[in-house]
């Protein structure tokens, strides 16, 4: 069983939208969770972190944890189509390193 | 503030060559990762240290890579006979405990390697 799951996408949504992004993982004792946005040949930009359960926002991304249900999700409002990219969840079991999950790519169409 | 810094940015080499990747953490960050992004496997992590000690090296693949963290500002990774299949972008980040359990790593740009 992978440690990180993420639907390789792509999730295509129109400009404006809501893009929905969700990522499960299996170990329980997980207590940090990060959102990275990858441009193709960039390398990984830390965009959202969340340690408690519910939802954070931060301008138009909102990340929120269900670690009963072992779930975390990044939504982003009014998507542009420079949000297009590959999202990866990461998230620390306290051992410092991270664990990521292949990426989602995201395409907003103008 | 500098970011990750990272040299070479791209890296072509012949297989049986030895390979130097270096690696300058953020100023003040005590943690030091290096990873290699492939498209079969992923972003997966080799090795980490903390305060210039190796901490974890459970994800480097073989005996043929090793790295170090001689002081706080500069770590490098190493491959001895360079492969094909060690063909991948490389990246190392950063980061610092924040004053809980909070490890947000900042990567560098990454080193592409093509050894042919």
């Amino acid at each position: 069983q992978k440690e990180v799951e993420q639907n390789s996408g792509p999730l295509s949504v129109p400009e404006g939208a809501i893009a929905s992004l969700n990522c499960t993982y299996s170990d329980r004792g997980s207590q940090s969770f990060f959102w990275y946005r990858q441009y193709s040949g960039k390398s990984p930009e830390l965009i959202m972190s969340i340690y408690s359960n519910g939802d954070k926002e931060d301008g138009r991304f909102t990340a929120q944890l269900n670690k009963a249900s072992q779930y975390v999700s990044l939504l982003i409002r009014d998507s542009q189509p420079s949000d297009s990219a590959t999202y990866l969840c990461a998230f620390d079991t306290g051992r410092r390193a991270l664990t990521f999950g292949s990426g989602t790519r995201l395409q907003v169409q103008p | 503030d500098a970011g990750v810094i990272q040299s070479p940015r791209h890296e072509v080499t012949e297989m049986g060559q030895e390979v130097t990747l270096r690696c300058k953490p953020i100023s003040g960050h005590d943690y030091l990762f290096w990873y290699r992004q492939t498209m079969m496997r992923g972003l997966e992590l080799l090795i980490y240290f903390n305060n210039n000690v190796p901490i974890d090296d459970s994800g480097m693949p073989e005996d043929r890579f090793s790295a170090k963290m001689p002081n706080a500002s500069f770590s490098t990774l190493k491959i001895q006979p360079s492969e094909p299949r060690d063909s991948a972008v490389y990246f190392c980040a950063s980061s610092t405990n924040s004053g809980g359990p909070y490890y947000e790593q900042y990567f560098g740009p990454g080193t592409r390697l093509t050894v042919t």
